[in-house]
């Protein structure tokens, strides 16, 4: 099993660009996670999911969706990327009743110049 | 919302010393609180958890208190290594739900050999 997938790990955006951070797992996760990580900031949750169809907002959603069109992907897209986007974003899983761990990718770093 | 609170920020330790971490939450109905470990770039880990239901548990060297009168919890690491060296959060969340996961802001954890 690879787990959870990010694509890219890295990526430079000008102000104004839009993208999208691809997330992908193959545990068969009902429950998907978008952190923002800044130093000294911790995870901050973006958007999450509890099922194909089904997103609702984290703490920091402003300038960034999602969508859940299959139990594996949850992309992230940032529309007008702003300098404050400039983070680590993770993409994390976990099964729906299970343990309550999380399984987090290994991270996307973006800055936006 | 809930709001989870971790100190101290960093921390150096001797090799084979003691480190603790603490943590407070503000929702008085969280009760699940697990512990991440983050290695330099690399997404976070699970290293333990523990539930409401409990005061203490723990994981050889690893353990975690809680004290829910008083809203907080603690991480304690025994007889240090340098593999030990990383970040540390805390989280919190209402276990029924299993939807949001809040962390800390995080402790980088500095073992000197």
């Amino acid at each position: 099993n690879a787990g959870v997938t990010q694509t890219p790990k890295f990526r430079i955006l000008k102000i104004g660009q839009s993208m999208t951070l691809q997330c992908t797992q193959d545990m068969n996760h009902n429950y998907m996670y978008w952190y923002r990580q800044d130093p000294g900031m911790g995870l901050k949750l973006i958007y999450y999911s509890v099922g194909a169809g089904i997103t609702d907002k984290g703490e920091v959603p402003n300038g960034y969706n999602v969508s859940r069109s299959t139990t594996e992907d949850f992309p992230l897209r940032l529309e007008l990327a702003a300098p404050s986007q400039t983070s680590v974003y993770f993409c994390a899983s976990r099964f729906t009743g299970g343990t309550g761990e999380l399984f987090f990718g290994e991270g996307s770093r973006l800055t936006v110049l | 919302g809930e709001n989870v609170e971790q100190h101290p920020s960093t921390l150096s330790v001797q090799e084979g010393d003691s480190a603790v971490i603490k943590c407070t939450y503000s929702d008085s109905a969280s009760n699940y609180f697990p512990w991440y470990k983050q290695e330099l770039g690399k997404g976070p880990q699970l290293i333990i958890d523990i539930r409401s239901n409990v005061g203490e548990k723990k994981d050889q060297r690893i353990a975690v208190t809680l004290n829910k009168t008083a809203k907080h919890f603690s991480l304690h690491i025994t007889e240090t290594q340098p593999e030990d060296s990383a970040v540390y959060f805390c989280a919190a969340s209402r276990r029924a739900s299993y939807d949001k996961v809040i962390f800390g802001p995080g402790t980088s954890l500095s073992v000197i050999p």
